[in-house]
């Protein structure tokens, strides 16, 4: 059974730093792509980051490119998101999912970030 | 960047309706689309992608249709399990999904 169990997330001020993780099993992991995807308190869901299987190649999207860092440890079968320069918009639960073929098709329960002062 | 509208938002329907929920991209992305259910409290499931494909071990009421711009989520006959949010998700350009649509019972 595939299991994707994020942790890490909690209340933090703006301006300031948080690491998320992911921990994976039930499948082989190092030969997905992964991804986060949040979404905001009672709002919709938006892509975050990618990383292929190997950690060589990231992508993301304009909102967090520059203050987040997705990467991966094969070994641990784990995945992780760093945030920097966190801005209260980036307050959301957080997903963690593989991520083949463009879609994501397994997701954890989720992290709840909270960015407030 | 692509934007996705997603309607109508919020659809009251009862148990063995046939249920249409609608998606419509702001460009062409053929047939590049997703469709995910979405439980309170729950993490999104994907149900369909590109446009017309069942995922595996979803029920065979759902179904998806369409390309181009005009995407279709239908349910055939509603069960009370189906009670969720439903998201569409284009792939054809970055990864964008539309604001959803609340499905409950009437």
């Amino acid at each position: 059974e595939v299991q994707l169990v994020e942790s890490g997330g909690g209340l933090v001020q703006p301006g300031r730093s948080l690491k998320l993780s992911c921990a994976a099993s039930g499948f082989t992991f190092s030969n997905y792509y992964m991804a986060w995807v949040r979404q905001a308190p009672k709002k919709g869901l938006e892509w975050v980051a990618t990383i292929s299987t190997s950690g060589s190649r990231t992508y993301y999207p304009d909102s967090v490119k520059g203050r987040f860092t997705i990467s991966r440890d094969n070994a641990k079968s784990s995945l992780y998101l760093q945030m920097n320069s966190l801005k209260s918009e980036d307050t959301a639960t957080y997903y963690c999912a593989s991520h083949p073929n463009n879609l994501f098709d397994y997701w954890g329960q989720g992290v709840m970030v909270t960015v407030s002062s | 960047d692509i934007q996705m509208t997603q309607s109508p938002s919020l659809l009251s329907a009862s148990v063995g309706d046939r249920v249409t929920l609608n998606c419509k991209a702001s460009q062409n992305i053929y047939k590049n689309l997703a469709w995910y259910q979405q439980k309170l409290g729950e993490a999104p499931k994907l149900l369909i992608y590109n446009a017309n494909s069942l995922q595996t071990g979803i029920p065979s009421r759902f179904s998806g249709s369409g390309s181009g711009t005009d995407f279709t989520l239908t349910i055939s006959s509603l069960q009370p399990e189906d009670v969720a949010t439903y998201f569409c998700q284009q792939y054809y350009s970055g990864y964008t999904f539309g604001a959803g649509t609340k499905l409950e019972l009437k």
